[in-house]
Order: structure tokens, then sequence, then C-alpha cells
């Protein structure tokens, strides 16, 4: 079955510390990978997006992350992070079996102390 | 910017009623979906649609729930007999034939006392 694992749920870090969200997902066909952020209160933004072409790709808010294929990872980074990076953080695979549907993660909440 | 739009933001229902959730998609996009993400859980599929039909729908799309594309603007998800568990956040998207990018709008807050 189609999956997406997210590690560290929950994770505390001070201000201008690095940042790294795992992800891996479990598909064998063609996948297009995303990250999206979702505020306290707010709807799903997109940070990224990988279709194809260059596995590191950047985002927006200084967000990167890359595809390695070989091991079915998608992890997002972001090098110096701010206190208003606190957010819950959902990577996604879009599959298409016939059907389309995007599957999400149980999403990441990072929490960073100003 | 084109965008997205749900109508309500907040639904407050009584259990075992029929509610109506509207969705008006990106103008020029022709793949529909609904998600929903109870309160500190994952997004989940609900299902997706095209060319007035159901491409693919998840297990939680019981026959409780049902789709339309009533008009050529909105897109509606309707739940017949609602459920205290299907309280949660609602979320409406589109995308454009063939890419795999999806455009999520505000949602809809149900709650089902």
């Amino acid at each position: 079955a189609q999956s997406v694992s997210q590690h560290n749920h929950h994770v505390i870090l001070s201000e201008a510390a690095s940042l790294e969200l795992g992800c891996n997902y479990s598909y064998g066909g063609t996948v297009n990978l995303f990250w999206y952020v979702q505020y306290p209160g707010q709807h799903l933004q997109l940070l990224l997006k990988y279709f194809s072409g260059d596995p590191l790709v950047k985002g927006i808010k200084g967000f990167e992350a890359e595809f390695i294929k070989s091991k079915f990872s998608f992890n997002l980074r972001k090098p110096s992070v701010q206190w208003s990076d606190t957010a819950e953080y959902f990577c996604a695979v879009y599959i298409n079996t016939g059907g389309f549907k995007t599957i999400f993660g149980a999403g990441t909440r990072p929490f960073v102390k100003a | 910017e084109p965008e997205v739009t749900q109508t309500p933001s907040h639904q407050v229902t009584q259990m075992g009623q029929e509610v109506i959730l509207r969705c008006v998609p990106i103008s020029n996009h022709l793949y529909f979906y609904w998600y929903r993400q109870i309160l500190g859980q994952k997004v989940e599929f609900l299902v997706s649609f095209y060319n007035n039909e159901i491409s693919e729908k998840s297990e939680i799309f019981d026959d409780q729930f049902s789709v339309e594309r009533p008009d050529g603007s909105n897109f509606t998800l309707k739940i017949r007999s609602t459920k205290l568990e299907d309280s949660a956040m609602y979320f409406c998207a589109s995308s454009e034939p063939f890419r795999p990018e999806q455009f999520f709008g505000p949602g809809t807050r149900l709650t089902v006392l």
C-alpha cells in the first residue's frame, strides 16, 4: 500500500539552528513529491515540489529538499530556522494509479525557541 | 492570483443531519479533490473527481458521502447523515489537466454535535 512516513514528529530547536525533517514514501511508480506547511489556524501552503530533473529543489522561505530515489526519501532542510518557522510540515506524494490522489504524511511540528 | 474558495468556513450541525460543503475550484482546472483533517491528525484523501465522475476514492468515502459538480463552477461534498466522527476540517483542492500540483482551499471546519 502507498504510504508516507515522517520522522521526528516533534522537534525542538533554537533560532539559527539547522533543520532537517525526514520523509520516506512507499510507492514503486512515478512520484511527484511535495512539502506543505500549515501555520496554526491556517490552511496548507505549498513549500516546494519535485516532479523531475534536479533532485535538489528550492522552495519558499529558504527551504530546500532533496529527492533520493534509491532511498525513497524527500527530506526537507533549512540552514537557519526562525521562530516564525514554528508550524506543522507535511510531506506528500501525488500518485496516479488510474485515479489520482495525494497521500500525506502524519506531519512534523518543529518548535523553534526564540 | 486565482485561488480555490470554500464555503462556509465553519459549519455546525447536529448528528444525523445532512451537510453540503461547497468549493469553487480554479476556473481552468479539471481535477477536483476533497481531503479531510481531523484535529491534530494528518490530512487524509477522500475522493478525486474528473470528467464528471469519481476518479478515485478512499475507504473513508463510504455511502454517506457523495460529490457533485452541479454547474460549471461549484464542486460539492455532501454528507448524508453526519456522525460525531465526521467533525474535521475539509479541504477542497483542484489541479490543471495532467498536472500533479494541487491548489488547496482554506477549508471548512465541520463540527458535528
